[in-house]
């Protein structure tokens, strides 16, 4: 039962362009949501988060968009650069217990 | 230290023998999670400490995979009689109570041949 999907496996963008990354989940108790991005033999860094008491959260170049009512949060990166390609995930969790579930990841591809 | 530590990096073991993989977490931080990466797949939840309440081990694949925490700090994930499907990358991350960001290690890469 995945509770979170990231139903593109990949993502190619033009630098410059707009990537966006999308999320779905199924649990209605999640209640906070975490983006990561990965590059190869490296751990995943964080990005940005959202609480469900919102439904856009920026910083810089990164916007995460919450959709409650249907389920879906998207990552808006803008402009993109040749040094976003890496695999993004999103996690999702309840604030009672802060069990992060990821999804499976989406690879982005900046084109120079 | 600055962050989560793992070890080993790197372990290739023989298929039957038992692993442990350490996890040091960031300093102060409560909860301590692992996770599995296997070759093009997502990040898999294996289990979960949150200070001292019972782990929450509904992820861990089979009966060969257990978890410790010792003090509330250091944990091992020890993998029984190894198999080829065991291999993945192992990632460590940690919390603090009052923050809700997770950070990660650089992962064990463990490799059953």
């Amino acid at each position: 039962d995945q509770q979170v999907k990231q139903n593109s496996p990949s993502l190619s963008v033009q630098e410059g362009r707009i990537s966006i990354l999308n999320c779905d989940y199924t649990n209605s108790m999640f209640d906070y949501f975490l983006w990561y991005k990965k590059y190869p033999a490296e751990g995943p860094t964080f990005l940005i988060s959202i609480s469900s008491i919102k439904d856009k959260n920026e910083d810089g170049r990164f916007t995460v968009f919450l959709n409650k009512s249907a389920k879906h949060l998207s990552l808006h990166i803008v402009p993109s650069q040749p040094g976003d390609s890496a695999v993004y995930f999103c996690a999702a969790s309840d604030s009672g217990t802060y069990k992060y579930i990821f999804g499976t990841g989406t690879r982005l591809k900046v084109l120079a | 230290g600055a962050g989560v530590s793992q070890s080993p990096s790197n372990k290739v073991t023989e298929k039957g023998k038992d692993v442990e993989l350490r996890c040091d977490p960031i300093s102060g931080h409560t909860a301590l999670y692992w996770y599995r990466q296997s070759l093009g797949q997502g990040l898999e939840f294996l289990i979960y400490f949150q200070g001292n309440s019972a782990p929450d081990k509904s992820g861990l694949p089979s009966d060969r995979f257990s978890a410790e925490r010792t003090g509330g700090s250091v944990s091992t994930l020890t993998i029984q009689r190894t198999q080829q499907e065991d291999s993945a990358v192992y990632l460590c991350a940690s919390s603090s109570t009052t923050g809700n960001t997770i950070y990660f290690g650089e992962g064990s890469w463990l490799t059953v041949v």
